[in-house]
């Protein structure tokens, strides 16, 4: 079945640089494209960017400057880096698999992302 | 970028109400709306797909409807499991936007 794993360090200081993984299984990083959705603690949700199927990316407007989204197809892995954190970065990190045609459909748990020192 | 406009923020349902919350699009998303529901320290669920679509084990109690940029969720018949938060996000333009979200709350 498919599922969306994320890993990464929970405490980050500030400045330094934010590095996830998620890792997939059940489908192909090939065939689909995977989204990355942060949630600050108790605000909404916020699209942070996408690697396409074929390795395009997309990102959120006031991120880019600091993001990269890349993949490992060999091993399903797809990887956020975000660089200078700061404590507004503070958030659960989900990422989710898509389809053009019906949206943001499986999820992983999400990992909790502290930026403090 | 897109807006999405939710409203309202909160609201405070009893059981059995109809509910319903909307999201206006600052420009055309067409269908390509979700809707998610999420319980607290729980990942988002897909209610709703291209605007009226009921997603995969969703009770019927859900639907979607789309007038002009406005696109809305109704729960017919609140049940306790109903109470959580909402969001939506249109999919059609990148980057993709959410909703601010709403707030169910019992009564």
């Amino acid at each position: 079945q498919v599922q969306l794993k994320e890993s990464g360090p929970g405490l980050v200081q500030p400045s330094q640089t934010l590095s996830l993984t998620c890792t997939v299984s059940g489908f192909s990083l090939t065939s689909n494209s995977v989204h990355w959705v942060r949630q600050p603690p108790g605000k909404g949700l916020e699209w942070v960017g996408a690697i396409w199927s074929g390795g395009s990316t997309d990102y959120n407007s006031a991120l880019k400057s600091r993001l990269s989204i890349s993949r490992d197809t060999s091993k399903s892995q797809v990887f956020l880096k975000m660089n200078s954190l700061q404590t507004e970065d503070t958030a659960i990190y989900f990422c989710t698999r898509s389809s053009y045609t019906t949206g943001l459909g499986y999820w992983g748990q999400g990992v909790m992302v502290t930026v403090s020192s | 970028d897109i807006q999405m406009t939710q409203s309202p923020s909160s609201m405070s349902v009893s059981l059995g109400d109809t509910v319903t919350i909307t999201c206006r699009a600052s420009q055309d998303v067409g269908i390509y709306v979700n809707w998610f529901q999420q319980k607290p320290g729980k990942s988002p669920r897909r209610m709703i797909y291209r605007a009226t679509n009921l997603a995969d084990g969703v009770p019927s109690r859900f639907s979607g409807s789309r007038s002009g940029s406005d696109y809305s969720l109704t729960i017919s018949s609140l049940e306790s499991e109903d109470v959580a938060d909402y969001h939506c996000l249109q999919y059609d333009e990148y980057p993709y936007t959410f909703g601010a979200g709403t707030k169910l709350e019992l009564k």
